[in-house]
């Protein structure tokens, strides 16, 4: 069965303190991993989508890693419009989705 | 660009009632899944439909289903409420291939009392 996790749960930063996010996966034959933001009461927003080891994406503060194992999620100089939980999630050889429960992100300004 | 509409937004309801829940995917998509969030479990896969046709399940009891239709629009019913079912549900279209991301509507948030 394929397996997320994701850490740290929480994570409190102070404006312009960049971090990193992980997700560590378990999937028979990857087909791509995905990384979504989610705000309280609203539905998955979607970042990225990463195909294969080695790849990166970037979206203004926002990049993107993956290596076989795991993939990180680094927030550059966040601001606190970045506070949000950040979803992992694994596509493998059926259509689903397997969700990380995600990483709590606060920034203060 | 019109994104993934779910309705209702919100909704209560009685346990043993049961309830539709409706999804209307981007144009052009083919494919719509659901999932259940929960605090406690998180995202969880319910089904996917693909061209009216369910092509993959989760772990649901029975009283879980849904439909697809010709155009693409689908439903999800549960029957039989139980307190355990409150939840917001999800609705996600895509393209269908592998690989292709998920657009995700905003949710029905089910209140059940």
């Amino acid at each position: 069965e394929d397996q997320v996790t994701q850490s740290p749960e929480a994570l409190r930063l102070q404006e312009g303190e960049s971090s990193s996010l992980n997700c560590s996966y378990t999937v028979s034959g990857l087909r791509g991993l995905f990384w979504y933001r989610q705000d309280p009461g609203k539905g998955p927003e979607f970042l990225f989508t990463l195909y294969s080891a080695g790849e990166e994406k970037e979206k203004e503060r926002l990049k993107a890693t993956l290596t076989k194992k795991e993939s990180f999620l680094h927030i550059t100089a966040p601001k606190p419009e970045d506070s949000a939980t950040y979803l992992c999630a694994v596509q493998a050889g059926d259509y689903k989705l397997s969700f990380g429960a995600g990483t709590t992100v606060t920034v203060r300004a | 660009k019109a994104g993934v509409t779910q309705t209702p937004r919100y909704l209560i309801k009685t346990r043993g009632q049961q309830v539709t829940l409706s999804c209307s995917p981007i144009s052009g998509h083919r494919s719509v899944s659901w999932y259940q969030q929960t605090p406690g479990q998180g995202l969880q896969f319910l089904f996917e439909y693909f061209s009216e046709t369910q092509r993959n399940k989760g772990n649901f009891p029975g009283r879980f289903s849904g439909r697809q239709f010709s155009n693409s629009r689908s439903e999800m019913n549960v029957s039989t409420l139980e307190l355990g079912d409150s939840a917001l549900y999800l609705c996600a279209s895509s393209f269908g291939d592998r690989g292709y991301g998920y657009t995700f509507g905003s949710g029905t948030r089910l209140t059940v009392v």
